[in-house]
């Protein structure tokens, strides 16, 4: 299995600019997350879905922060318009339910956002 | 409201001894706890995790070992090795079974040097 799939892996862009990051979870996963990692903050949890639908949004910052899963191979969180302090590394991570799953989460390698 | 907690930012040990790694937690809904490493570059893995009906788990090298009553939890690798430098991330969730969300801890980067 190819793991969990983001892209891009770095994207460098200017304040007030839309930012769109994207992940693959594993083919079967039906819990998808996205986390972002500061040094302030750690690694925190934004959002999160289960067979397509957000179940938990309440660590998303602010308005400006949106994320969509329109199928179950594909999600994307975007930022419109994006401000310096939303440089980060930005995590997906993926975990299949039913009998027997444990709440073990698979990462993706991470989008580093530059936000200038 | 940081609930999970790792109050060492770094450690440092030699090849062939032992590492230990520390977290605290503060909320008593807690009940599956993990550790994950991270390499420079590349997301977090998973690497062992433990139910609170346990004290202990073992896998390999590395040992995690919960107590409950204290709301600490740590992390044994004996004996490490240069490839175990990483960062680590103690996590905590309110279910064993999937669909929970993960709190995770600052995080604490370990180097073992030859």
């Amino acid at each position: 299995d190819a793991g969990v799939i983001q892209s891009p892996r770095h994207e460098v862009t200017e304040m007030g600019q839309e930012v769109t990051l994207r992940c693959k979870p594993i083919s079967g996963h039906d819990y998808l997350f996205w986390y972002r990692q500061t040094m302030m903050r750690g690694l925190e949890l934004l959002i999160y879905f289960n067979n397509n639908v957000p179940i938990d949004d309440s660590g998303m910052p602010e308005d400006r922060f949106s994320a969509k899963m329109p199928n179950a191979s594909f999600s994307t969180l975007k930022i419109q318009p994006s401000e310096p302090r939303d440089s980060a590394v930005y995590f997906c991570a993926s975990t299949p339910s039913g009998s027997g799953s444990k709440n073990i989460q698979y990462f993706g390698a991470g989008t580093r956002l530059s936000v200038l | 409201d940081q609930q999970v907690k790792q109050n060492s930012p770094s450690l440092s040990v030699q090849e062939g001894r032992i590492s230990i790694l520390n977290c605290d937690y503060t909320n008593s809904m807690f009940d599956y706890f993990l550790w994950y490493k991270k390499y420079p570059a590349e997301g977090p893995t998973f690497l062992i995790s433990i139910s609170s009906i346990k004290d202990k788990n073992e896998d390999g090298r590395f040992t995690v070992f919960l107590n409950k009553s204290a709301k600490h939890l740590s992390l044994h690798i004996v004996p490490s090795q240069p490839g175990d430098s990483a960062v680590y991330f103690c996590a905590a969730s309110a279910k064993e079974t999937s669909g929970s969300r993960l709190t995770f801890g600052e995080g604490t980067q370990l180097t073992v040097n030859p």
